[in-house]
């Protein structure tokens, strides 16, 4: 499988703590992207990194990216109830320019 | 705009019958996809189309058949389905490959 792993697979945490997610991959890539899903709902794009970056921010998200690790994270700082929900990270495939997701994590922000 | 949408949300199918699941978008995206989500296994690719009248095989196209006759609108179709295509199925379209845009999900069970 071509899939990617990410880890924790589940966290829980409270309201006002940071939340870090880890993502892995396989193959060379173009870009990295990180998706939210609500419970029942769709994907939603939250943020893309390219190849030849090393940090991104957006809000009170962060996103890092070592490529000769093959890996990623999703920081969320200051977190708020409303962050409850599934994170996917994407990997753009270099050679055939399809997404490539990986398993998810799953977070719960308590109040 | 109405972005991506799915249609139907929800279909009960008995083994060996036919269905078609509608994928359209008002954002003049070039690039539709379709993808299946599973417990555990994050999205995997099933067709993808790059233009209208194009379309290519995803990571598990076995059963599946797509067509993509106007831009705006991408069908994926189940011939005969079978219990293992119980899954929810996302449609997605993106403007020259980058990030995407999921309509709301399709959830299919096929007893």
């Amino acid at each position: 499988s071509q899939q990617g792993e990410e880890d924790p697979q589940a966290l829980s945490i409270q309201e006002g703590e940071n939340a870090t997610m880890n993502c892995s991959y396989k193959t060379s890539i173009n870009n990295l992207q990180w998706y939210r899903q609500n419970s029942g709902r769709g994907l939603v794009h939250l943020i893309l990194i390219r190849s030849n970056e090393r940090e991104k921010h957006s809000g009170r998200l962060r996103v890092t990216l070592d490529t000769s690790k093959k890996s990623s994270s999703l920081l969320i700082t200051a977190s708020r109830a409303a962050d409850t929900a599934s994170y996917f990270c994407a990997a753009k495939h270099s050679n055939t320019g399809k997404l490539i997701f990986g398993q998810g994590t799953t977070l719960q922000v308590k109040p | 705009n109405a972005g991506v949408t799915q249609t139907p949300k929800f279909r009960v199918l008995k083994t060996g019958q036919s269905m078609t699941l509608l994928c359209a978008q008002d954002m003049n995206h070039e690039y539709m996809y379709w993808y299946r989500q599973d417990p555990g296994m994050g999205l995997r690719l099933i067709h993808y189309s790059v233009g209208e009248g194009t379309t290519a095989k995803g990571e598990v196209p076995d059963g599946y058949n797509v067509s993509r006759l106007k831009k705006q609108n991408f069908l994926l179709g189940l011939e005969s389905a079978a219990p293992s295509q119980t899954s929810v199925y996302f449609c997605a379209s993106s403007l020259a490959g980058y990030e995407q845009y999921f309509g709301p999900g399709t959830r299919l069970t096929v007893t």
